[in-house]
């Protein structure tokens, strides 16, 4: 079956670095994603990676290794309104998108 | 107003009750998606709906009715639910390229309660 993984809840502290991983095993690739979601609001689109490396946009990087089925997100200088659900998914070889359950990040000050 | 516009917010409805979840889309996007989302659980993709076509139904039980009347606007008509149907009901909407990197733009959610 088709599977990604990632951590259920994780804690960091206002100013720090966090990395958030996630792994999957796919029926192909054709690319892998991930959201944001704050609380009873809706996702929102941060980054997609087709490509093996690291893709940077401002304090959030998107790292990817097409090989060992695993992406992270980084989030750098981290601010309170971080705190939320970080939502990865991959397309597989079908185009179907396949969602991971979500980590909740927890900010403390 | 722009963006994926969901109504209502939210919903308690009987488990004898009809309802209909509305999505409107001002983005010009061909593409419009159901999806469930159930507390520390993956979403989980209900319908799809490209050109106004129904292009998927991933076995959803027949009490969740989509209608798809144009490229805009997206209905979920909800009929004799279960508890278990408690949920966020997500849509979203996509410029649809047959490539791997669809963008989704997801409305807020309509909060499913049955009791």
């Amino acid at each position: 079956g088709q599977n990604i993984d990632q951590p259920t809840e994780m804690t960091a502290t206002e100013g720090a670095i966090v990395q958030i991983n996630c792994t999957y095993q796919t029926s192909g690739f054709n690319g892998l994603f991930w959201y944001q979601q704050h609380a009873g609001e809706a996702p929102t689109f941060l980054s997609y990676n087709v490509l093996d490396g690291l893709e940077e946009k401002g304090r959030f990087s998107s790292f990817l290794s097409r090989s060992k089925g695993y992406s992270y997100l980084l989030l750098k200088e981290l601010q309170m309104k971080d705190s939320a659900s970080y939502l990865c998914a991959v397309t597989d070889s079908n185009y179907q998108l396949i969602w991971g359950a979500g980590t909740k990040l927890i900010i403390k000050p | 107003e722009t963006g994926v516009t969901q109504t209502p917010r939210h919903l308690v409805m009987g488990m004898t009750n009809k309802k209909s979840l509305k999505c409107e889309q001002h983005l010009g996007h061909n593409a419009m998606y159901w999806y469930k989302q159930s507390a520390k659980k993956p979403l989980e993709l209900m319908f799809v709906y490209s050109l106004e076509e129904r292009v998927e139904n991933n076995s959803v039980p027949s009490r969740f009715s989509p209608e798809c009347p144009n490229s805009s606007h997206l209905f979920l008509h909800l009929h004799t639910l279960q508890p278990e149907d408690s949920a966020l009901y997500l849509c979203a909407s996509s410029q649809d390229d047959s490539s791997g990197a669809n963008v989704l733009t997801f409305g807020a959610g309509s909060r499913l309660t049955v009791l």
